[in-house]
């Protein structure tokens, strides 16, 4: 049961565009999302958080919207630069579980120069 | 501030050995987690230890234990290797308490031949 799903496996944008990487969930319990970052052989690094009691959070070029009515957390970059290809996961986690995060698949992000 | 370290880096056993891993948290964490990504999956929850005690468990077999110590740091012993048990494990730390972001170490890249 994947409780937490990235339908996109891969997504192409332009330097400058904005990239916009969706994640769905299931479980209704969940009430923290993260969006983790992560390059071949390396650990996930952290890019941002949001908590159930909020709709938007922002940090530089990220932004992360949750809608908890359709179950739906979105992470847009704008402006998406080089730097920023590589596989995007979101997580999410719930205070009954002993904090475990449940992750999605990815989705692997390529920005073109 | 050191982020969370992890070691070895790359491990090769054969079926039927142990393996143990070890990990080290962000200064100030009593939350230790482990994940295991392995080829072409998403990062599965292995185990959560906190103050020394294992909190919570992922659905994995009992040959996957481990153990925290004094310091904080963990210990993750894989008995029994199975060949499918090759993957990237990864060590997460966080301060323990609800809605806390977890950071990653790099990762020990587990290969069983």
């Amino acid at each position: 049961d994947q409780q937490v799903k990235q339908n996109s496996p891969s997504l192409s944008v332009q330097e400058g565009r904005i990239s916009i990487l969706n994640c769905d969930y299931t479980n209704s319990m969940f009430d923290y999302f993260l969006w983790y970052k992560k390059y071949p052989a390396e650990g996930p690094t952290f890019l941002i958080s949001i908590s159930s009691i909020k709709d938007k959070n922002e940090d530089g070029r990220f932004t992360v919207f949750l809608n908890k009515s359709a179950k739906h957390l979105s992470l847009h970059i704008v402006p998406s630069q080089p730097g920023d290809s590589a596989v995007y996961f979101c997580a999410a986690s719930d205070g009954t579980s002993g904090s475990r995060l449940t992750f999605g698949e990815g989705t692997q992000l390529t920005v073109n120069p | 501030e050191a982020g969370v370290t992890q070691s070895p880096t790359h491990l090769i056993k054969t079926r039927g050995q142990q393996a143990t891993l070890r990990c080290s948290p962000i200064s100030g964490h009593t939350s230790v987690y482990w994940y295991q990504q392995a080829l072409g999956l998403g990062l599965q929850f292995l185990l959560w230890y906190d103050e020394g005690e294992e909190r919570n468990r992922g659905n994995f077999p009992p040959r996957f234990s481990g153990r925290q110590f004094p310091n904080y740091s963990s210990e993750l012993n894989v008995n029994a290797l199975e060949l499918e048990d090759s993957a990237l494990y990864l060590c997460a730390s966080s301060r323990g308490l609800t809605q806390e972001t977890q950071y990653f170490g790099p990762g020990t890249r587990l290969l069983v031949l």
